[in-house]
């Protein structure tokens, strides 16, 4: 099973700041294998990037994923207040399907 | 834009059972593998199970293996959990959702509390 590991646990930001998360993963993820997801209170969680950097529909371009292999990265280039939320990556390169397990972003 | 409603949950005892349904509309449900992620309150979130659009594979995560069933009807619509031998741990707001490997749509859940 490949084990996700996001930092930081919490980031404290504030509108307009750039936020950087970070997924690493027990193994390589092959085929850039990778999903971010965006997950507000009492909601679903929503798909953001799939392919480790592929944004999926609707979503804005100031959300943007990279990385390969090990390491993995969600960007928000510039904070709006309803991204304020908590973030999880998730692998579907091997079975079982894996989540990390979270990044809050809260306003600073 | 895809719908799925989930619902079948509720409190149940230790060791009881419990089926969990999800109807998919306004889009073909037949051609999509389908999936059942929980997540415990306050916590992150679990894939539980997997089917492939003809219902021909089915995968689970080893904590439910041999307890919880997942099946569906293509001519309903519908996905369904098979809940067994229901355990504390297995407290949680179960989603269904669509994919083979992301997972871009998803219901708001249900809630399943096992307790006495």
């Amino acid at each position: 099973e490949i084990v996700l590991t996001q930092s930081p646990g919490t980031l404290s930001l504030s509108p307009g700041e750039r936020a950087t998360l970070s997924c690493r993963a027990s193994q390589s993820v092959t085929n850039r294998f990778l999903a971010w997801y965006q997950q507000k209170p009492g909601q679903a969680p929503r798909l953001l990037i799939n392919g480790a950097s592929s944004r999926a529909t609707g979503i804005p371009d100031r959300f943007s994923g990279s990385g390969s292999g090990t390491d993995f990265t969600l960007t928000i280039s510039r904070l709006e207040p309803e991204d304020f939320a908590v973030y999880y990556c998730q692998q579907y390169d091997t079975s079982p399907r894996t989540f990390g397990q979270g990044t809050k972003v809260e306003i600073k | 834009e895809v719908q799925l409603v989930e619902s079948g949950g509720g409190l149940v005892q230790p060791g009881g059972s419990l089926r969990l349904s999800c109807a998919a509309s306004t889009f073909t449900f037949s051609f999509h593998w389908m999936n059942w992620v929980r997540q415990a309150p306050g916590k992150g979130l679990e894939w539980v199970a997997n089917i492939k659009e003809d219902g021909s594979e089915k995968y689970y995560v080893d904590s439910v293996r041999g307890r919880f069933t997942i099946s569906r009807d293509n001519a309903k619509n519908s996905l369904y959990l098979q809940m067994n031998s229901l355990r504390a741990e297995d407290t949680a707001v179960y989603y269904c959702a669509t994919g083979s490997g992301s997972y871009p749509s998803w219901g708001q859940g249900t809630l399943v509390t096992v307790s006495s």
